[in-house]
């Protein structure tokens, strides 16, 4: 079944440090792969996201290439705030897939240290 | 910013009380979810509904039940509440496209006392 696998955290980074967040995946097909992020107390807001290999998403310094050929969708941002600091969660989502196709990982908490 | 409501955002309630979060959405979104999420911070969903009279269970069996008799409304209730039910409770929603995103609402902590 599909599957999407991110790195462990917590991470802790001192501000304007550069971050990288792993994640990669498995899924038949062209899945559409998302960026949540998710601060103390809220629910989840949709952060960036593609939809086919080689696109870039982007949003609030924040990036993620959509790279087929090793099933990856890493987040990176050049230089991080402490308002950075939340749990991030990678997904995706393609047609057919089960419970309509959205798969979650686990979440990587983000902790930055001014 | 999505239009997805979950109440009440906070509830604390003792052992053996009937319960429902609400979740109400005003974007006409066919699809709805419920996720129950751990205090590690994993999501596991529990329920979801591909539209009115449509409910299935997720990949997390849950105690809860739901229903779905109007697009915009997806309440979960708990019959008889107990204190391993203790957990933040998420609501969804997404639109017809199989590669859309998902908007979520705020959450309910859940507090079984």
């Amino acid at each position: 079944g599909d599957s999407v696998t991110q790195m462990e955290g917590p991470v802790t980074l001192s501000e304007e440090a550069f971050l990288t967040i792993n994640c990669t995946y498995t899924a038949t097909g062209y899945p559409s792969l998302f960026w949540y992020v998710q601060y103390p107390g809220e629910g989840l807001q949709l952060l960036l996201k593609a939809t086919k290999a080689d696109d870039k998403g982007s949003n609030k310094g924040f990036e993620a290439t959509y790279r087929k050929e090793t099933t990856s969708f890493h987040l990176e941002k050049g230089s991080v705030q402490v308002s950075d600091s939340a749990v991030y969660f990678c997904a995706l989502r393609r047609p057919g897939g089960g419970a309509d196709g959205l798969t979650f990982g686990k979440g990587t908490h983000l902790i930055i240290q001014p | 910013e999505a239009d997805i409501y979950q109440t009440p955002r906070y509830l604390v309630i003792g052992t053996g009380k009937k319960i429902t979060l609400e979740c109400s959405q005003t974007m006409g979104h066919d699809k709805m979810y419920w996720y129950q999420q751990d205090p590690g911070m994993e999501l596991h969903l529990i329920h979801y509904s591909y539209g009115v009279n449509s409910t299935e269970k997720g990949d997390l069996s849950s105690e809860s039940t739901v229903s779905r008799i109007r697009t915009e409304h997806f309440p979960l209730t708990l019959e008889s509440a107990r204190p391993s039910h203790t957990s933040q409770y998420l609501c969804a929603s997404s639109g017809a496209g199989a590669r859309t995103e998902a908007f979520f609402g705020q959450g309910t902590r859940l507090t079984v006392v």
